[in-house]
């Protein structure tokens, strides 16, 4: 069985600190992670995805990281800001289907605070 | 473009009824999603589309949910008869190429209170 753990559960910070999300999976038949985030009430938006030939991607302050020999992704936020408060949320693509079925992970609850 | 559009954004209904929810996908793409989240349990697939056709039913709970695609822009997810378990966040997502090769787009969801 695929799976996907999120570690922190919750993470408070202050404005300006840099910060990490972790993200770990089972399945190393890995086609791609994604990275989403998702508002209260809101619907999942995508963020950054890695193919899993790829190492990282880079979108402005956003860095994410794919490790497929140890199972782990790394979301790295830079200058964290009140706005980045959110639910992020990691998704392993299987290669086992032929449209990539996605397992996701249980979240990272982000808050920082001015 | 609209984006994934979903409705009803909120249901509230009694054990036993039916209830349907809708989603309009993203114009052009192909593949459509419909996914279910609750705390418990997180997101979990329940039905995956490509070109109108189901290709995975698997997440499908039960006979009691169904859901159809009659064309590549309308798409529904049926329970019937509804239980109180069944209340959930269902998000429907779209996808160009399906969500190997391209990114997936989700709808705001249609949040569901069976009582």
């Amino acid at each position: 069985k695929q799976e996907v753990t999120q570690i922190p559960a919750a993470l408070s910070v202050p404005e300006g600190e840099n910060l990490v999300l972790n993200c770990s999976f089972t399945d190393s038949a890995i086609y791609n992670l994604q990275w989403f985030r998702q508002d209260p009430g809101k619907g999942l938006t995508s963020l950054l995805l890695i193919q899993s030939s790829q190492r990282e991607q880079t979108s402005g302050r956003l860095n994410a990281s794919l490790d497929k020999s140890s199972g782990r992704s790394t979301l790295y936020i830079a200058a964290s800001q009140p706005g980045d408060s959110a639910t992020y949320l990691c998704a392993q693509t299987h290669s086992g289907t032929s449209y990539g079925k996605l397992t996701f992970g249980q979240g990272t609850i982000l808050t920082v605070h001015p | 473009d609209a984006g994934v559009i979903q409705s009803p954004r909120h249901e509230v209904t009694e054990m036993g009824q039916e209830v349907t929810l809708r989603c309009k996908p993203i114009s052009g793409h192909n593949s459509l999603f419909w996914y279910r989240q609750t705390m418990m349990r997180g997101l979990e697939l329940l039905i995956y589309f490509n070109n109108n056709v189901p290709i995975d039913d698997s997440g499908m709970p039960e006979d009691r949910f169904s859901a159809k695609m009659p064309n590549a822009s309308f798409s529904t997810l049926k329970i019937q008869p509804s239980e109180p378990r069944d209340s959930a966040v269902y998000f429907c997502a779209s996808s160009l190429r399906g969500a190997n090769t391209g990114e997936l787009f989700f709808g705001e969801g249609s949040r569901l209170t069976v009582l």
